[in-house]
């Protein structure tokens, strides 16, 4: 139980255009849904959380206009990059939890390059 | 604001080895505490938590983590490494608020020698 998946897992763009990265539990609900970058060889970095239904709450420093994160369902969350340039290269990573839990799950991540 | 200290961002032991994360966590009320395995490049596994029941938590693939409140520490152990095992390890602490956001420690990178 508890899985999550993300699509697509390698996607490359080229610099000006939009990708849109979609993050979804299969087979739980997620009220919340997280989205992080890592960085190599780095920890996660939260950028966004995510709850179904609202507009998701950034990160001091994250750009909500270029990330923008979209929870319209309990199962689906997208993080679509506008306007990606090469140092928005990076690993993106989603996480969901099920109301009332503390534990995340998470995607097994997607690796986004620009050229 | 709450933080979480991984000592020793590389660890190298032996297969068959005792095997020693260490995490220590800075938060004046008991928060939720969790250890994450990463494969590269892969998502994170959920191997344990600690959500104020039995201080000593056992998780998958034989780890297993002691809280301990005095020394705000939440170690991982394995009594016998193996090649598997071989990974990047990173502890991480729910804050209480009820934003449920997690503090990510930087990570400790496993090597297990044969």
């Amino acid at each position: 139980g508890a899985v999550v998946s993300q699509h697509p897992s390698r996607v490359i763009c080229k610099s000006g255009t939009s990708v849109k990265i979609e993050c979804r539990s299969l087979d739980f609900q997620a009220t919340t849904m997280f989205w992080y970058r890592q960085f190599p060889k780095k920890s996660l970095m939260l950028m966004a959380t995510s709850n179904e239904g609202s507009k998701a709450t950034y990160e001091q420093g994250v750009e909500k206009d270029k990330f923008l994160i979209n929870h319209a369902s309990l199962t689906l969350s997208t993080l679509t990059v506008t306007s990606a340039h090469p140092e928005d290269s990076s690993f993106y990573i989603c996480s969901a939890k099920l109301a009332g839990a503390y534990e995340q799950y998470f995607g097994p991540g997607t690796r986004l390059t620009v050229t | 604001a709450q933080s979480v200290t991984q000592l020793g961002s590389h660890v190298s032991v032996s297969e068959g080895a005792l095997v020693l994360l260490r995490c220590n966590y800075s938060s004046s009320v008991p928060p939720y505490l969790f250890w994450y395995v990463q494969y590269p490049n892969q998502g994170l596994q959920l191997l344990l938590k600690y959500t104020s029941a039995a201080t000593l938590v056992k998780g998958i693939n034989g780890f297993e983590a002691e809280f301990k409140k005095s020394e705000t520490s939440f170690h991982l152990t394995k009594p016998s490494a193996h090649m598997s095992d071989a990974a990047e390890y990173f502890c991480a602490v729910s804050e209480a608020s009820g934003t449920y956001k997690y503090i990510f420690g930087t990570g400790t990178r496993l090597k297990v020698l044969a």
